[in-house]
């Protein structure tokens, strides 16, 4: 069935260091991949999504990778800040008409200082 | 936040009431969405609209009901409150083209519904 899955629920970095969360899913067919930020008490916040016809996506200290072949999503984030802190959703959108997204459960991200 | 907001941020209610919840959103954008977010389920779609008085089911409808009369409101019912209703709702729109081609969504700041 479809289901979108995070590897670790916790996730603990020093400040500065290099942080990368990872989301294995099912459902091949699926147009694109979503990461999504939430911090305490709020909403999710779209971060950066990635075509399945790509491999990799940059943005602001954030880069996706999809791995097709064994179905693994990854997001990078560089030089990890405190304000990074917060629980990280990866989702993938099952149809491109309706924006019907399928979420997975999330990983906490913890930053040192 | 894309102008959504949820109302009413709190609420406590006793099994088998009903209950609407109530999402407003400024943007005039037509896809809006409705999920509940529960500990160990990330979030959950129950039901969208995809315009005024179009809406259709998500993975988890039962139990549920919608209604869209306002390009700007989009109402969630709980006929019949249940323990298992208890969760964090949270609704969304579907705003501007992303550079990969998909469309963002934007989350209001959610709903907390405890059912006693």
């Amino acid at each position: 069935g479809e289901s979108v899955g995070l590897h670790l629920p916790t996730l603990s970095v020093q400040e500065g260091d290099n942080s990368i969360i990872n989301c294995a899913y099912s459902n091949s067919a699926s147009d694109y991949f979503i990461w999504y930020k939430q911090e305490s008490g709020k909403g999710p916040q779209f971060i950066i999504d990635i075509r399945s016809n790509m491999d990799k996506r940059q943005g602001q200290r954030v880069t996706v990778l999809l791995n097709k072949t064994v179905k693994h999503l990854s997001l990078q984030i560089a030089a990890t800040q405190p304000g990074d802190s917060a629980v990280y959703f990866c989702a993938e959108i099952i149809s491109s008409n309706t924006g019907k997204l399928i979420f997975g459960q999330g990983t906490t991200l913890q930053v040192k200082p | 936040d894309a102008g959504i907001t949820q109302s009413p941020r709190h609420k406590v209610t006793e099994t088998g009431t009903p209950v609407t919840l109530r999402c407003h959103q400024t943007e005039n954008h037509r896809y809006m969405y409705w999920y509940r977010q529960d500990p160990g389920h990330g979030l959950r779609l129950i039901h969208y609209s995809y315009g005024v008085k179009d809406t259709d089911k998500g993975e988890v409808s039962d139990g549920y009901s919608v209604s869209r009369s306002k390009t700007e409101d989009f109402l969630l019912t709980l006929e019949s409150a249940t323990s298992s209703q208890t969760s964090v709702y949270f609704c969304a729109t579907r705003g501007r083209f992303t550079g990969s081609g998909s469309y963002e969504q934007y989350f209001g700041p959610g709903t907390r519904l405890t059912v006693t």
